[in-house]
């Protein structure tokens, strides 16, 4: 049971083009998102996050956008940068069954061409 | 700023070995957890430990030990490797638990590549 799908294993753009990577979730207990970028023989770095309150939360050229009605949510980045090339895992956060948990998905691996 | 440190990076195991992989933050943080990663399924929770002292078991604990050994250190143990704990294991450490609501981010470390013949 995948709580959290990203149903794109991979994406590939040319760079100063938008990329745009999808993540959808089936709890409606998740109440916090979160992004994480990953370079090969690296650990996850966290990118950026968003609470259910909002639908929106931009940090320089990465926007999250959240949709509750349709429990999805798009990390969005523009303009693409060769450096921006990475595996990205969306995550989220909230209470299931009395306790807090942290799901993530399996992750969609971004090419950003020159 | 060392942040999270995991050792060692690379081991081979035979079947039915034992090891530990070892873990330390120097952020001050109450959090940490181990997580495994393998191709196609995204990282998933073994164990983690929401403050000293405590321990709880993730989403795939089975052939794992872990122990808190203070606020810096958290390691994990294979008592008797098997070919299916062939993974990269991500020890990470937050401000805050589970417990308390995830406001803020993990900070994981490189990663610790294990391969069990």
């Amino acid at each position: 049971d995948q709580q959290v799908k990203q149903n794109s294993p991979s994406l590939s753009v040319q760079e100063g083009r938008i990329s745009i990577l999808n993540c959808d979730y089936t709890n409606s207990m998740f109440d916090y998102f979160l992004w994480y970028k990953k370079y090969p023989a690296e650990g996850p770095t966290f990118l950026i996050s968003i609470s259910s309150i909002k639908d929106k939360n931009e940090d320089g050229r990465f926007t999250v956008f959240l949709n509750k009605s349709a429990k999805h949510l798009s990390l969005h980045i523009v303009p693409s940068q060769p450096g921006d090339s990475a595996v990205y895992f969306c995550a989220a956060s909230g209470n299931q069954g009395g306790s807090e948990k942290l799901v993530f998905g399996k992750g969609t691996k971004l090419t950003v061409n020159p | 700023n060392a942040g999270v440190t995991q050792t060692p990076k690379f081991q081979v195991l035979k079947t039915g070995q034992s090891m530990t992989l070892q873990c330390a933050q120097d952020m001050n943080h109450n959090s940490m957890y181990w997580y495994r990663q393998d191709p196609g399924m995204g990282l998933r929770l073994i164990y983690y430990s929401a403050s000293e002292g405590t321990t709880d078991k993730g989403e795939v604990p089975n052939g794992y030990n872990v122990s808190r050994l203070n606020k810096r250190e958290f390691s994990l143990r294979l008592e008797s490797a098997a070919p299916s704990q062939t993974s990269v294991y991500f020890c990470a450490s937050s401000e805050a638990g589970f417990e308390r609501g995830i406001t803020g981010e993990l900070f994981f470390g490189e990663g610790s590549r294990l391969t069990v013949l």
